[in-house]
């Protein structure tokens, strides 16, 4: 099945520094998504972004579908940016794979 | 626009048991998908409902079971319970399941002692 490997799986930040999170997957999909999975478990959606470059505020997202990655880029980093970032890919048939998560702290 | 709901949000329950979570999903949603997060294992889909039936299916045992009413809400349940069963229980929706943007609920936090 598809593989979905996120890069780094740590990630300490002092406040106001910019990252760069990773999501490479080995095949064709229907669907790419970002979350940031808050410390209550929920999973917010941050970009639907099956291709091309969304922003959002201070956080971005692009998606180079023919080269199967995606990027997170995250500028002007808060605490509360603290949490797990997921991608998700969908293969099809409304089934999310999910990477491993990428744990971000960010320090006052 | 409501979210996705989820009830209860946390429960404990004695190895052997079963147990009944809900999900009631965005209005107009009609897909609902499940899925498991565990410490080892991460986040796993169990299976997803389109109009009242299942279309997709993850790798868990029979014992996992799930339902899709006519207006959408989704039950799933888990029989026998066993330790390894503790985990969040995380449900979904979205518009038409494939190629939509995915909802999350909060959750349902379930430990099996």
């Amino acid at each position: 099945g598809i593989q979905v490997e996120q890069s780094p799986p740590d990630l300490i930040l002092q406040e106001g520094a910019n990252s760069t999170l990773r999501c490479n997957f080995s095949d064709s999909v229907n669907n790419l998504q970002w979350f940031h999975q808050n410390p209550w478990g929920q999973l917010i959606n941050l970009f639907y972004i099956p291709s091309g470059t969304k922003q959002n505020g201070r956080l971005s997202a692009t998606t180079v579908a023919t080269e199967r990655y995606s990027l997170l880029y995250i500028s002007s980093s808060q605490t509360t940016d603290s949490g797990v970032y997921f991608c998700a890919v969908e293969p099809g048939g409304g089934k999310l794979i999910f990477g491993q998560g990428t744990e971000l702290s960010v320090k006052p | 626009k409501a979210g996705v709901t989820q009830t209860p949000r946390y429960l404990i329950k004695t190895r052997g048991q079963q147990v009944t979570l809900s999900c009631s999903p965005i209005s107009g949603h009609r897909s609902v998908s499940w899925y498991q997060q565990t410490p080892g294992q991460g986040l796993q889909f169990l299976f997803e409902y389109f109009s009242e039936t299942q279309r997709n299916k993850g790798n868990f045992p029979g014992r996992f079971s799930g339902r899709q009413f006519s207006n959408s809400r989704s039950e799933m349940n888990v029989s026998t319970l066993e330790l390894g069963d503790s985990a969040l229980y995380l449900c979904a929706s979205s518009q038409q399941g494939s190629g939509n943007t995915i909802y999350f609920g909060e959750g349902s936090w379930l430990t099996v002692v």
